[in-house]
Parts: structure tokens; C-alpha cells; sequence
């Protein structure tokens, strides 16, 4: 069965300080994708990143690092130096098979609040 | 380039009653998604459209229906409204042609069943 867990339900921290958002799937597919969605206060889901089962490779943009590792079924976010504007919402999403645009399914999310 | 818009922005209805929400895909996509978001929870796909055609449906009951006009606009209706309808629809759009787009979603309609 499809499963995404976001064991942390919400985290604080101090402006600059380094956050890691955690992300534990569960699918039986081989081929399968893993996407990031922040949703600020309006509600709006925003795409962060998308990764599909075959590009473990780890990616940095700006603020933002994703670490993908299929052997512990993770796909962990982290911010660097963050910032009051990163308060959110962040959804961890699988979505199974061959197509991105395939159902999406989510995690309960994480409560991410930057303090000034 | 205009995103995905959904409309109304917020809606009232009592219970028993049936709404009809709105969505405008983003240009150049083809497939419309719907999702329900309670108050707390992740969003839970209801199903998608593609080519004016149900492709994937979720654990939703029969209210809930939809449809998908020739422009790839979409409507989801929703009859006999229950309480535990309450909850932000969002609508997401995306390229199934192009096999590896992401989905893109709207603002969302605040629905609430009194």
C-alpha cells in the first residue's frame, strides 16, 4: 500500500537556523515520484521539487537541499539560514508509476513557523 | 502566463444542498486533478480529468462528480452535502501529454456546510 509519513507535526525555529523536514514513504512500485509542496497561509499549494526513483542525486537551490535515499524510503527537506517568509505548510507527495501526473498522495504535513 | 484559477473563493451551503466548483487550468495543460483538504489534514485525491474523461478516481463516494469541458476547464459537483464535506477543494492541473509534468494547483474554494 501508498503511504507518505510526516512524523514531525510542527517545528520551530529561530530565524537562521538550519530545518530539516522529514518524509518516509511506502509504495511497492519501482518507478515511482516524490515531490515537496509548501502552502503559506493562503492556502495555495506551491511545487517545490520533484524527484523520480531513478535520480538519487541530491540537489541544492539556493536556501533549499534535498536528500532522496531509496534505502530508508526518505526524501528529507532541509533550509538553510531560514527565514520568517519560510513559515508554512510543507507536504511531503508520492506519486506511483510511469507519469508525474498520476494521483498524488500526501502526508499530514509539517508546521514549519520561523520566528523572528 | 495565468496560473491555475479556481472560483468562488469561499462558499456557504447548508446541508443537503449541491455545489458546482469551478477550475482553469494552467495554459498549455491538459489534465485537471480535484483534491479535498480538511481543516489539519493533507489534500486527498478525489479524481482526475483528462480528454473530458474520469482517468483515476479516489475513495470518494458517487456525490461527488465531475466534469471536463473542451477547453480543459473542470467542474466538481458535489450533491447531498454533508458536514463533513467542509474543507478546501483544490484543483491541480498538469501535461499528461508530456508524461513528466508536475502538478500545478490553484488557490482553492473554501467550502462550508452548515
Amino acid at each position: 500500500a501508498q503511504k507518505v509519513t510526516q512524523a514531525q507535526t510542527e517545528i520551530s525555529v529561530v530565524e537562521k537556523e538550519d530545518v530539516t523536514l522529514d518524509c518516509v514513504y511506502e509504495t511497492r512500485d519501482t518507478t515511482y515520484y516524490l515531490f515537496w509542496y509548501k502552502q503559506p497561509p493562503s492556502g495555495e499549494l506551491v511545487f517545490l521539487i520533484r524527484r523520480n526513483s531513478f535520480d538519487e542525486q541530491n540537489e541544492i537551490s539556493g536556501r533549499y537541499s534535498w536528500n532522496f535515499q531509496k534505502s530508508t524510503s526518505s526524501f528529507n527537506f532541509t533550509i538553510t539560514a531560514s527565514q520568517v517568509v519560510d513559515s508554512a505548510v510543507y507536504f511531503c507527495a508520492l506519486s506511483e508509476g510511469t507519469g508525474a501526473t498520476n494521483k498524488l498522495i500526501f502526508g499530514t504535513g509539517t508546521l514549519l513557523a520561523v520566528q523572528p | 502566463d495565468a496560473g491555475v484559477t479556481q472560483s468562488p473563493t469561499h462558499l456557504i451551503k447548508t446541508r443537503g444542498q449541491q455545489v458546482t466548483l469551478r477550475c482553469s487550468p494552467k495554459s498549455g495543460h491538459d489534465t485537471v486533478s480535484w483534491y479535498q483538504q480538511a481543516l489539519g489534514q493533507g489534500p486527498q485525491f478525489i479524481f482526475q480529468y483528462y480528454e473530458e474523461e474520469e482517468r483515476q478516481r479516489g475513495n470518494f463516494p458517487d456525490r461527488f462528480s465531475g466534469h471536463q469541458f473542451p477547453n480543459y476547464s473542470s467542474e466538481l459537483n458535489v450533491n447531498a452535502l454533508l458536514l463533513g464535506d467542509s474543507a478546501l477543494y483544490l484543483c491541480a492541473s498538469s501535461f499528461l501529454a508530456g508524461g513528466q509534468d508536475t502538478q500545478y494547483f490553484g488557490p482553492g474554494t473554501r467550502l462550508t456546510v452548515l
